[in-house]
């Protein structure tokens, strides 16, 4: 199992810059979600989905859209980029809670995104 | 609200010195706690977890107890090695039907010196 792929690695926009953020995981999971990590302030959920065709806002949406019209993909696209969404990406997947034993999400390497 | 409290970073520590990373939480009810690391350039990987009062969560040498009295979940490790440096985050789930919950304090990033 490859586990949860993200791409790209890095990347630079300019504002007002769209871009979409690439995610897949080939463990069969359900939930996906998108964090982003500022420096200092550990991981705020962005976006998240409990299934295909299924996604709600998590902490910080403004800025973001998703979409999920698959179990395995749940890319996040930036419409309008601006500095203050300079981060890094990471997305997660996870078994539905009542169904993990090990209650954990899986993550990805991360995106680095840099909006200049 | 919930929250997630850690002890501010970096740290730098020899190698076998003895290691302690502070995190208390704020929360309601019950929740599960969870020490996640990340080595650079990687994402998270859960290290341990503990999911009630008094449980010990252990992994790699790694150990951390759930003390509800002091609402804290300390990390610890007894010989530190140069591969642990990376960055610890504490978390928690407030409750097993909501990952959409989890909670992440800021990071403690430590640095293990040969």
């Amino acid at each position: 199992n490859a586990g949860v792929t993200q791409t790209p690695k890095f990347r630079i926009l300019k504002i007002g810059q769209s871009m979409t953020l690439q995610c897949t995981q080939d463990m069969n999971h359900n939930y996906m979600y998108w964090y982003r990590q500022d420096p200092g302030m550990g991981l705020k959920l962005i976006y998240y989905s409990v299934g295909a065709g299924i996604t709600d806002k998590g902490e910080v949406p403004n800025g973001y859209n998703v979409s999920r019209s698959t179990t395995e993909d749940f890319p996040l696209r930036l419409e309008l980029a601006a500095p203050s969404q300079t981060s890094v990406y990471f997305c997660a997947s996870s078994r539905p809670p009542e169904e993990s034993r090990e209650d954990t999400q899986y993550f990805g390497p991360g995106t680095r995104l840099t909006v200049l | 609200g919930n929250s997630v409290t850690q002890m501010e970073g970096p740290v730098t520590l020899s190698e076998e010195a003895f290691l302690t990373i502070n995190c208390t939480y704020t929360a309601t009810g019950y929740p599960s706690l969870f020490w996640y690391v990340q080595y650079p350039g990687e994402g998270l990987q859960l290290l341990l977890k503990a999911t009630k009062a008094d449980d010990k969560g252990s992994n790699k040498g790694f150990e951390a107890t759930y003390r509800k009295e002091t609402t804290s979940f300390h990390l610890e490790k007894g010989s530190v090695q140069v591969s642990d440096s990376a960055v610890y985050f504490c978390a928690l789930i407030r409750t097993k039907t909501s990952y959409d919950k989890v909670i992440f304090g800021p990071g403690t990033s430590l640095s293990v010196i040969p």
